[in-house]
């Protein structure tokens, strides 16, 4: 399986701050990925696929970038509804989907 | 507007069984494949079972193979997960989740709100 790893698994910052979150996958998996936004209680929801393609509806200050086995997840100007926890997906290994740790970003 | 409603979840002992389903409504069920997807408290997640839109082609997480198995009824626009020998590392809320008909399929874009499945004596 192909393993992805989140970093940091916390983060600390304050509204305007531009965050970056990064997703590193064990084996390469070309621009098959995914960023997913998650609430407490909530569903996750689909923000980024194929790496940096911007879902409809998503807020422009989200943006992917990356190819190969690293990824980022930026935020240019951290907003209140923006704290919650990130989660990386591949897509490479159809029969195999997996996620990364996960990323919480928190209020300084 | 693209619905997903899971039921099913509660308490069961291990070794016990279980049925979810997720009832899909906004869209057109039968073209679209499906997956379930879990998120054991507090933790992350984790990918549980995929099918196919005319169930042709299903795989599942080497974590539930062979106990567990997917379906669905396109005539109902729903989407079930039989689990069976249940054990206390399955307890998580699961989610059934879309994945859009894209050249590269494999993501989600749309989720259900979770159904929790508790595996305890």
């Amino acid at each position: 399986d192909i393993q992805m790893t989140q970093s940091p698994s916390t983060l600390s910052a304050s509204v305007g701050d531009r965050v970056t979150i990064t997703c590193r996958a064990s084996q390469s998996i070309s621009s098959w990925l995914a960023w997913y936004q998650q609430k407490p209680g909530k569903a996750p929801k689909l923000l980024i696929y194929k790496a940096s393609s911007l879902e409809s509806g998503v807020p422009s200050r989200f943006s992917g970038s990356g190819s190969g086995t690293e990824f980022t997840l930026t935020i240019s100007s951290l907003q209140p509804d923006d704290f919650a926890t990130y989660y990386c997906q591949q897509y490479n290994s159809y029969s195999s989907l997996t996620f990364g740790g996960g990323t919480k970003v928190e209020i300084k | 507007e693209v619905q997903l409603v899971e039921s099913g979840g509660g308490l069961v002992q291990p070794g016990g069984s279980l049925r979810l389903s997720c009832a899909a409504s906004g869209f057109t069920f039968s073209s679209y494949s499906m997956n379930w997807v879990r998120q054991a408290p507090g933790k992350g997640l984790e990918w549980v079972s995929y099918i196919s839109s005319s169930s042709s082609t299903i795989y599942y997480a080497d974590s539930v193979k062979g106990r567990f198995t997917i379906s669905r009824d396109n005539a109902k626009n729903s989407l079930y997960l039989q689990m069976n020998s249940l054990r206390a590392e399955d307890t998580a809320v699961y989610y059934c989740a879309r994945v859009p008909p894209t050249i590269r399929p494999g993501y989600f874009d749309y989720w259900g709100q979770g159904t929790l499945v508790t595996v305890s004596s």
